[in-house]
């Protein structure tokens, strides 16, 4: 079946514009994380939904850092007003029902975001 | 936060050989989980053992968990050019937030030289 599905794969934007990712899931995982990459570095979580549950967003950077979840499914993760140090790959996973610590994650490909 | 450190930071082996990476953790966990990544994509998950495991095996991999000393290895026996990857831990938090976040360390960068 279909892996996790990241769009667009590259995005090259201006300083202090406004950027979207998508991440569409695969279908039927009720968990979904944001994690973003720096060059050459690890992982750097940024929010995960799980199920109905209110996410847990303490990762995220600054309040120009947001993302949504409709229906259980698709998420978007928005970043206003972009920097430079917003470069980064940004990457999102999902897994399926179950007990959440006991799950392996499916990764998509990631988007890398540009900011010049 | 970081939860995983992965060590070392860069290993370089010849074909055939076996490679070790080990990870350190500061909280208690669940569970501990591996993944690789090639360069350029998303990571692959590759083997989960739980905290009252000690020891798993999957194919040409062995991972060992030692809670009391927080660390974890995995070793990739017989390795092959394809294992060439960067190499990732992963713990949740038993602590705060919200059970099912997954923390990465920084990986160890495995290079595998025909």
């Amino acid at each position: 079946g279909a892996g996790v599905s990241q769009s667009p794969s590259n995005k090259v934007t201006e300083k202090g514009k406004d950027v979207e990712l998508r991440c569409d899931p695969i279908s039927g995982h009720t968990a979904l994380y944001w994690y973003r990459q720096s060059l050459g570095q690890g992982l750097e979580f940024l929010i995960y939904f799980q199920g109905n549950s209110a996410p847990d967003k303490s990762g995220l950077p600054s309040d120009r850092f947001s993302a949504e979840r409709t229906g259980g499914s698709v998420s978007t993760l928005t970043i206003q007003r972009t920097q430079q140090e917003d470069s980064a790959v940004y990457l999102c996973a999902s897994s399926a029902p179950g007990y959440a610590p006991y799950s392996s994650l499916h990764f998509g490909n990631g988007t890398r975001l540009t900011v010049t | 936060s970081q939860q995983g450190e992965e060590d070392p930071q860069a290993l370089s082996i010849q074909e055939g050989e076996n490679a070790t990476m080990n990870c350190s953790y500061k909280t208690s966990i669940n569970n501990l989980q591996w993944y690789r990544q090639n360069s350029g994509r998303g990571l692959v998950h590759l083997i989960l053992i739980r905290s009252n495991e000690r020891e798993k095996h999957s194919g040409r991999l062995r991972v060992t968990l030692d809670t009391s000393k927080k660390s974890s290895s995995l070793l990739i026996t017989a390795s092959r050019a394809a294992d060439t990857a960067s190499y990732f831990c992963a713990t949740d938090e038993r602590y705060g937030g919200s059970q099912g976040n997954l923390i990465f360390g920084k990986g160890t960068k495995l290079s595998v030289k025909p």
